[in-house]
């Protein structure tokens, strides 16, 4: 059983530049959220997409986005990048289920230079 | 607005004496809370989590968590520690939107466990 699978695993962009992040949810999980972990932070939460809609965001500007393929895999786009987005993205998938577990992937570290 | 204080950024402890990383949490409503672990430049391991019924929840490799509610926490437990559990605990609380099954945790800072042999 795959659980939830993260790519690429590191990147290096450049200031101004755009990144698409890509994740597949663990098998049978429709729902996927994306967090953004600073170096010495705790995980922020960026959105949720269920069923192909983002349903959830939290406190990130217009230049984060994403997209819920029908086959519940997800992207990540960040545009116009800045030093200060360097941190690792983690995907997290889920049942739409009361009290189901929430499970992350590895990661995708980005270094915005 | 739900929230979570892990009051440790830094617990140490010996090889073979218990652990306790704490946690306390402020939500609306009934806390579905979270443990996680982070090993280095890894992501997010899932280690327990209390929804309801018995406070004492236990979880992988020998972790347990205590929930208390009078006292708003949740702290993470395990009775002999190893060395290989060195590595970054995360708290979290749930939040469900209202009417929705969908919901966003709400993590701590982070504590940094070090077991020294």
């Amino acid at each position: 059983d795959a659980g939830v699978t993260q790519s690429p695993t590191h990147l290096i962009k450049t200031r101004g530049q755009q990144v698409t992040l890509r994740c597949s949810p663990k098998s049978g999980h429709d729902t996927v959220s994306w967090y953004q972990q600073a170096l010495g932070q705790g995980p922020q939460f960026i959105f949720q997409y269920y069923e192909e809609e983002e349903r959830q965001r939290g406190n990130f500007p217009d230049r984060f986005s994403g997209h819920q393929f029908p086959n519940y895999s997800s992207e990540l786009n960040v545009n116009a990048l800045l030093l200060g987005d360097s941190a690792l993205y983690l995907c997290a998938s889920s049942l739409p289920i009361q009290g189901n577990t929430i499970y992350f992937g590895e990661g995708s570290w980005l270094t915005v230079v | 607005a739900q929230s979570v204080a892990q009051p440790e950024d830094q617990v140490n402890v010996a090889e073979g004496n218990p652990l306790t990383v704490k946690c306390t949490y402020s939500v609306s409503g009934n806390p579905y809370l979270f443990w996680y672990v982070q090993y280095p430049n890894r992501g997010l391991q899932f280690l327990l989590k209390y929804i309801t019924g018995d406070n004492l929840v236990k979880g992988s490799y020998g972790f347990e968590a205590e929930f208390n509610k009078s006292q708003t926490s949740f702290h993470l437990k395990k009775p002999s520690a190893l060395v290989s559990d060195s590595a970054l605990y995360f708290c979290a609380v749930r939040d469900l939107n209202r009417g929705s099954t969908l919901g966003r945790l709400y993590f701590g800072r982070g504590t940094q466990l070090t077991v020294w042999p």
